[in-house]
């Protein structure tokens, strides 16, 4: 079945500081690839999403490119704030069935 | 719309009690989902539901776990005989699917149930 890892936290920058956060996948096909992120004491929130091979997904400076050929959708921000400090998801729909399967987050914190 | 919205934010129970969730979902989807969610880990699947048709269920939801959508709009998610090890965040998401095979399901989550069990 359609599986999904990303690199484990937590990582730690400075303000302003290049964020990457690494996501790879198993599927079948061609399924949507998504980032979701968790501020603290907040539920999940949909921060991009990538429909097919090559797409590029971005929001809040935030980007990810859904690569089939390294099965990889990449998070990355340029120039990260300290309201970026959260949990990062990154998740794909299984091969079979409507719902989402989510990588075990990265932690991210951003000190000023 | 106000979003997804869940209650209570907040429950703490002893072992051995009963403890119910709800989820209001967005209004006009028809997808409602719930999740667990334990410290440092990524949400795993319960159970969703299609209207009031619940379709899917993990193998993580035992016989003391059971959810309910009557109506197919509001759900609950009941726990009995609460174990310290269903101490986690229950989260709910909704979702609009419409017919056919095409289009991209993203999920609308609400804020989470928090369940300590001491």
């Amino acid at each position: 079945g359609n599986s999904v890892t990303q690199m484990e936290g937590p990582v730690t920058l400075s303000e302003e500081a290049f964020l990457t956060i690494n996501c790879t996948y198993t599927a079948t096909g061609y399924p949507s690839l998504f980032w979701y992120v968790q501020y603290p004491g907040e539920g999940l929130q949909l921060l991009l999403k990538a429909t097919k091979a090559d797409d590029k997904g971005s929001n809040k400076g935030f980007e990810a490119t859904y690569r089939k050929e390294t099965t990889s959708f990449h998070l990355e921000k340029g120039s990260v704030q300290v309201s970026d400090s959260a949990v990062y998801f990154c998740a794909l729909p299984p091969a079979a069935g409507n719902k989402l399967t989510f990588g075990g987050g990265t932690r991210v914190l951003v000190k000023p | 719309d106000t979003g997804v919205s869940q209650d209570p934010r907040h429950k703490i129970t002893k072992r051995g009690q009963n403890v119910t969730f709800r989820c209001d979902p967005i209004s006009e989807h028809n997808r409602l989902y719930w999740y667990r969610q334990t410290l440092g880990q990524g949400p795993e699947f319960l159970t969703y539901f299609q209207n009031e048709a619940q379709l899917e269920k993990s193998r993580l939801l035992s016989d003391r776990f059971s959810a309910e959508r009557p109506k197919g709009s509001f759900s609950t998610l009941e726990i009995q005989r609460t174990e310290q090890g269903d101490s986690a965040m229950y989260l709910c998401a909704s979702s609009f699917r419409g017919g056919g095979t095409g289009g991209v399901n993203v999920l609308t989550f609400g804020a989470g149930s928090r369940l300590t069990v001491l």
